[in-house]
């Protein structure tokens, strides 16, 4: 069956500009994360959605990073005012259930560069 | 705080030896351990979770062992193959906490 699915693959932007980032979580899984590769910094949290539940923020580095998952699906992550320092590789996970005991499939992820 | 730590950083190993990637965690008090392997510009592949009440797990060549009490899991790999070649990352799940904690990843290489 489709895995995660994420888009686009490759974002490059300007410093001070917005970034949408896309994913669509495999079909039935209602648990979707969010992290970050960052070069030197190995993998990091950002946000979790699960069901219909608030999202566990925790993770999110600062304001300027938002996230919402529309009818239980599909998520964006949002950045603000991008930083050079958001570059990164932004990965999104989905697991059936809270992911306790089940395991999180990856997408692709998302190469953001900010010139 | 969970600290996670993969030994060594780097690998590379001549065609068919068999090998060991370690992994250990500061905190024992894990739901689960997730292995993965992430090939250059590409995504996360999860190869095995142990839940914390097994000891080890079997997917074809390779077998992970987890020892909750000295916070510790290995990956051996049999048989080694040049496709094997990538970076292998581990990852936990607290008991509190629903979120991955990686460690840095073993770089490993497979020399034909």
């Amino acid at each position: 069956g489709a895995g995660v699915s994420q888009s686009p693959s490759n974002k490059v932007t300007e410093k001070g500009k917005d970034v949408e980032l896309r994913c669509d979580p495999i079909s039935g899984h209602t648990a979707l994360y969010w992290y970050r590769q960052s070069l030197g910094q190995g993998l990091e949290f950002l946000i979790y959605f699960q069901g219909n539940s608030a999202p566990d923020k925790s993770g999110l580095p600062s304001d300027r990073f938002s996230a919402e998952r529309t009818g239980g699906s599909v998520s964006t992550l949002t950045i603000q005012r991008t930083q050079q320092e958001d570059s990164a590789v932004y990965l999104c996970a989905s697991s059936p259930q809270r992911g306790l005991a089940y395991e999180q499939y990856f997408g692709p992820g998302t190469r953001l560069t900010v010139t | 705080k969970q600290e996670v730590t993969q030994i060594p950083a780097a690998l590379s190993v001549p065609e068919g030896e068999n090998l060991v990637l370690n992994c250990s965690f500061t905190d024992s008090a894990i739901y689960n351990l997730q292995w993965f392997r992430q090939d250059p510009g590409k995504g996360l592949t999860s190869l095995l979770l142990i839940q914390s009440s097994q000891r080890e797990q079997t997917s074809g060549r390779l077998n992970a062992s987890l020892d909750k009490s000295s916070g510790r899991s290995t990956l051996y790999i049999a048989a080694s193959q040049p496709g094997d070649s990538a970076t292998y990352l581990c990852a936990v799940v607290k008991d509190s906490n629903y979120q991955l904690i990686w460690g840095a990843g073993t770089k490993l290489i497979i020399k034909p």
